[in-house]
Order: C-alpha cells, then structure tokens, then sequence
C-alpha cells in the first residue's frame, strides 16, 4: 500500500516569506506526527496529532510555526516569517495508533525547505 | 528529559565483516525503542522495534538488544553488505509522551 507523502519535496523561499508544507499520511492511521532534521543531526520532534487534535506541540520552536489536522488525515505544517534558520528537513510520519508500546513510526520522504 | 547518544558517528569496514552499533538513552522509562535505516536525501526506514519488555529483535542479518536498565541498545549487522551503507538511527519512544527521542546517527559505510 501507499506510504507516508509528503509535498513538495523541495521549497525554496526567500526569508520572511509563509510556506505551508503538506503531509498525507499512510490511510488509517491514527497518530501522525512532525520532525526537522538539520544536516548531520537526527530528527527533532516538532508536533504530535492524535485524530484532529494536537496533544503535543511542544517542539514547535516559536509561534511562527503552526500545524493542523483538520479531517484527522492531511496535515499541513505552516510557517510564518521565514528565518534562515528554518532551513532543514521536515519529516512527517504517522503510526496506527499511537498509544500503544508495539507502534511502529512509518516517515514520508521529506521536504527540504531552504531560505534565502 | 530523554537523551540519546550514538556512538561511534562514522564506521568505515570491509564487506563480509559482523559489526555492532550502538545507542545509548538516559531515561530508562520508555516505551519502547526503534532502529531506522537512512539512506542520503532520503526519509527514515524502519528497521525493528523492540517493546520495553523485550530484551531483542530479529529481522533477517540484524539483531537488536535492549538493556532498559543501563539505557542500552545495539544493533548488530550481520556479514556486512555494501548495500547496507547508510546512516542508522536509534530512536526512544519515552512513557508519557508519544514522540520519538534520536540519537545523530551513525554513518555506516562498507566497503566492496
């Protein structure tokens, strides 16, 4: 079956600018979740949605950064005044259910979001 | 708060070779703990997840251990295969709190 996707790939934008990046994740899945990863660096955990909901934002930098899930499905990570150090890798991924010891994390590709 | 250390950051061996890497984790309250596979330019594979009451995984020439009480975990490559060059990482799943915690990776290379 179809895995975790993630649009665009690539988003190249100039610093101050809004992006939204897009993330689908495996069908039936519960639990999807948001991490950046800089160059040389393991991912960072930005958010958590369990259903429609956000149950844990608590790495979300500042509050330029925004996500929401809105049909408990797609979820959009959108990021307000861009900043250089936006720059990264956001991966998203999603999981069953989320709540359970045996919940596998399946990731997206990823977007490289680059800032001018 | 959770933290996770890899070691060694880079290892460079000859093809056919066993090897073992290794994660360790400062909160022995987890969930359970995940090995992901990644390959440049690309998103994480999942290669085995092992629940906190089990002490190991199998899944074909890998084989990961857990030590929850000294925060370890390794992962052993069995007969290395040029194909298996990629970045591996170990990731902690912590009680209570429903994010994955990594380590930076340890970028393995075989070589031919």
């Amino acid at each position: 079956g179809a895995g975790v996707s993630q649009t665009p790939s690539n988003k190249v934008t100039e610093k101050g600018k809004y992006v939204e990046l897009r993330c689908d994740p495996i069908s039936g899945h519960t639990a999807l979740y948001w991490y950046r990863q800089s160059l040389g660096q393991g991912p960072e955990f930005l958010i958590y949605f369990q259903g429609t909901g956000a149950a844990d934002d608590s790495g979300l930098p500042n509050d330029r950064f925004f996500a929401v899930r809105p049909e408990g499905s797609v979820s959009t990570l959108k990021i307000q005044r861009t900043e250089r150090g936006d720059s990264a890798v956001y991966l998203c991924a999603s999981s069953p259910i989320g709540l359970a010891v045996t919940d596998t994390q399946y990731f997206g590709p990823g977007t490289r979001l680059t800032v001018l | 708060k959770q933290e996770v250390t890899q070691i060694p950051a880079a290892l460079s061996v000859p093809e056919g070779e066993n090897l073992v890497l290794n994660c360790s984790f400062t909160d022995s309250a987890i969930y359970n703990l995940q090995w992901f596979r990644q390959d440049p330019g690309k998103g994480l594979t999942s290669l085995l997840l092992i629940q906190s009451s089990q002490r190991e995984q199998t899944s074909g020439r890998l084989n990961a251990s857990l030590d929850k009480s000294s925060g370890r975990s390794t992962l052993y490559i069995a007969a290395s295969q040029p194909g298996d060059s990629a970045t591996y990482l170990c990731a902690v799943n912590s009680r209570g709190a429903q994010k994955l915690v990594f380590g930076q990776g340890t970028r393995l290379t075989i070589n031919p």
